[in-house]
């Protein structure tokens, strides 16, 4: 959905450098969630966050990884050290909680990130 | 914990006929929410059709209908007179809802159709 803003759409990294990965959700949403999508599989829920909550990080690898959604400014995830495992498209979606049903969540077009 | 399972990796289609992309589901609760998605080779992921558990009627948007067979836990997606445009992964989703219908967006996907459709 256009209203879910992510960006950079491509990120190419160097193995140990950092990744920095950022989301503004459509307006008027305060709740964002970070999904992976590795080469040739499904999406796979890493974070759920609302303005400056972690609500569930289940999804997330225990190192290396973390994500924030301040008080003002995107959302952002964050991946240090990245390894080539890493390649994969991130993709942000905002969620509007009392809406039920469908449309619920809202995807952006993704970040590709490539680990040479 | 719930799972999505799509058996079909690829699927051809010849343009303006119907196709079925099949997908099962297996999850322990009571409410839910099935979902379908279109990623075109551009990368986006596009909402299609949603249904909910206890919707009595198969849901329909469009070209696109949900087979819900809820005794069988398959959602299948048809999608009648098919486009060249349809060609793209396609990819069922669950989620737990609560029972207003409300839920946090946590999704559980399948790993995908190819879905080609030939002139």
């Amino acid at each position: 959905n256009a209203g879910v803003m992510q960006n950079p759409r491509h990120l190419v990294r160097r193995r140990g450098q950092e990744a920095r990965l950022r989301c503004s959700p459509m307006k008027g949403h305060s709740h964002v969630y970070w999904y992976r999508q590795l080469p040739e599989e499904g999406l796979k829920f890493m974070v759920y966050l609302q303005k400056e909550n972690i609500i569930d990080e289940s999804g997330m690898p225990k190192e290396r990884f973390s994500a924030e959604f301040p008080k003002e400014g995107p959302s952002i995830l964050r991946i240090q050290q990245v390894v080539r495992g890493d390649s994969a498209a991130y993709f942000c979606a905002s969620y509007f909680p009392d809406r039920v049903g469908a449309g619920e969540l809202f995807f952006g077009e993704g970040s590709r990130l490539t680990v040479l | 914990a719930q799972k999505i399972t799509q058996t079909q990796p690829g699927m051809f289609v010849q343009e303006k006929e119907a196709v079925t992309l099949d997908c099962t589901y297996d999850t322990s609760d009571p409410s839910y929410g099935l979902f379908w998605y279109k990623q075109p080779s551009s990368g986006e992921m596009i909402f299609l059709i949603y249904q909910g558990s206890y919707d009595q009627q198969n849901a329909t948007e469009g070209r696109y209908s949900l087979n819900f067979q809820k005794a069988r836990k398959s959602a299948n997606l048809v999608i009648s007179a098919s486009q060249l445009g349809d060609s793209a992964m396609y990819f069922c989703a669950i989620k737990k809802e609560n029972a207003g219908g409300t839920s946090y967006g946590k999704l559980t996907f399948g790993q995908g159709t190819i879905l080609t459709v030939h002139p």
